[in-house]
Order: C-alpha cells, then sequence, then structure tokens
C-alpha cells in the first residue's frame, strides 16, 4: 500500500526567504504521480505542483520547484522568494492503484513579515 | 478550467435530520468524484469513491447507510448525511479528477462545515 510521510508538522520561513517542506513516500506503482497541494485558511484545497514519476526533469511552477529523488523516495517543495499568501497547510500526496490521493499528514507554513 | 463547485458552504441542522451536499463540475465531466472528510488540523479522510452510474465505493469504517453518495450525472455527486448526530459534525470536501493528456489532476471544492446540534 501506499503512504505518503510529512516530517514537519510545522516550519516558519522569513518573509522573501527560501522554504524546503520535505516529503517520502512508498509505493509499490512502477509509474505513478505525486501532488503538492495548499490549504489556505479557507480550506479550499489548490494544487501546487505536480509530477510525473517518469520525468526526470523537476517540475516548476513559478516560485514553485520539487525536488524529486526516485530512488530515495523523496519529493520535496521548495519555495521561493516566500509570500504572505503563502503562508499555509502544504499536503504532499500520491496516487493509489485505483487512482485515489494518498494523503501526507501536512505541514503548517508560518510566514514572518 | 476543471472547476468544481460544492453547496452548501456551511449548514447548520438538528440531530436526526439530514443534510444533503451538493458537488458539480461546471466545465467538465466528472466520471469519477470522491468525498473527504476533514478534522481540524489534520489530513483528507477519504470517504467514498463514486462514479458516474454505478454505486458508491466507500472507504473501510465509513457507513454507507448513513453517508448516502449518488452520482446520477456525470456533473452532479451528492452527499447525504442521514439522521445526522453531533458527531458527524465536521468538513467535508469532494473532489473529481480530470485526465486531458497532459493536464491532469484532481480538483476541489470549497467544502461544507456541517455543524450538528
Amino acid at each position: 500500500a501506499q503512504t505518503v510521510t510529512q516530517s514537519q508538522p510545522e516550519m516558519s520561513v522569513q518573509e522573501a526567504e527560501t522554504v524546503t517542506l520535505s516529503c517520502t513516500y512508498d509505493t509499490s506503482e512502477s509509474d505513478y504521480y505525486l501532488f503538492w497541494y495548499k490549504q489556505p485558511p479557507s480550506r479550499q484545497m489548490i494544487l501546487v505542483i505536480r509530477q510525473e514519476a517518469y520525468k526526470q526533469q523537476n517540475a516548476t511552477e513559478n516560485r514553485f520547484s520539487v525536488n524529486f529523488q526516485k530512488a530515495a523516495k523523496s519529493f520535496s517543495l521548495k519555495i521561493s522568494d516566500s509570500q504572505l499568501g503563502d503562508a499555509a497547510m502544504y499536503f504532499c500526496a500520491t496516487l493509489n492503484s485505483n487512482y485515489q490521493l494518498i494523503w501526507g499528514a501536512g505541514t503548517k507554513l508560518i510566514i514572518k513579515p | 478550467g476543471a472547476v468544481v463547485s460544492q453547496h452548501p458552504s456551511w449548514v447548520i441542522c438538528k440531530s436526526g435530520t439530514s443534510v444533503k451536499i451538493e458537488c458539480r463540475s461546471l466545465d467538465f465531466q466528472a466520471t469519477t468524484m470522491f468525498w473527504y472528510r476533514q478534522f481540524p488540523k489534520q489530513s483528507l479522510m477519504l470517504m467514498a469513491t463514486s462514479n458516474e452510474g454505478s454505486k458508491a465505493t466507500y472507504e473501510q469504517g465509513v457507513e454507507k447507510d448513513k453517508f448516502l453518495i449518488n452520482h446520477a450525472s456525470l456533473t452532479l455527486s451528492t452527499l447525504t448525511v442521514t439522521s445526522a448526530h453531533p458527531e458527524d459534525s465536521s468538513f467535508y470536501i469532494c473532489s473529481a479528477s480530470f485526465w486531458g493528456g497532459s493536464n491532469y489532476g484532481y480538483t476541489f471544492g470549497s467544502g461544507t462545515r456541517l455543524t450538528v446540534v
């Protein structure tokens, strides 16, 4: 069964600085997908970035990028130039064989002004 | 694109009554929809997966007679909490998957905060 582990319950970063959120996963699938979702105080789940496991190139979306280490089963999220609007819960997820999302416990990101 | 609308945003109901939550895909056809429950400061807990025209598949421990899911069309799925009790108070979120070549993922409704008094 797939599992996703986020070992940092809470992280804080100074505005404009860079922060990295950790995520490790375990899967028996040979081809799989990985996601980072953001849940701000409004509780709306927002896709931040996604990665196909077969792609070696790390995905990037503006200030957000991932460090995908397939052999280590690691999928960390780097946020550059942190902004106050980045404050949220961040969830890492992968898919199981039924195409259901398997979620990590989440990391609360605090932005210090 | 791939927008899901969820209503109501919040609802208060009396113990013993039933509440229906709607989830609509606005600009795509949602073959598969998911219903989650989220407790404060916790991750999303999958309750059930619904496929259009089929019976929903419930996760272990989820009472299918209490949480009725209907996915009668490609754009609408509903969750009905029957005979609600205070312990059913929670935040419920629907989601739909979309797969269109390079554009794929899972989009979420804005959630429904249910309070049973």
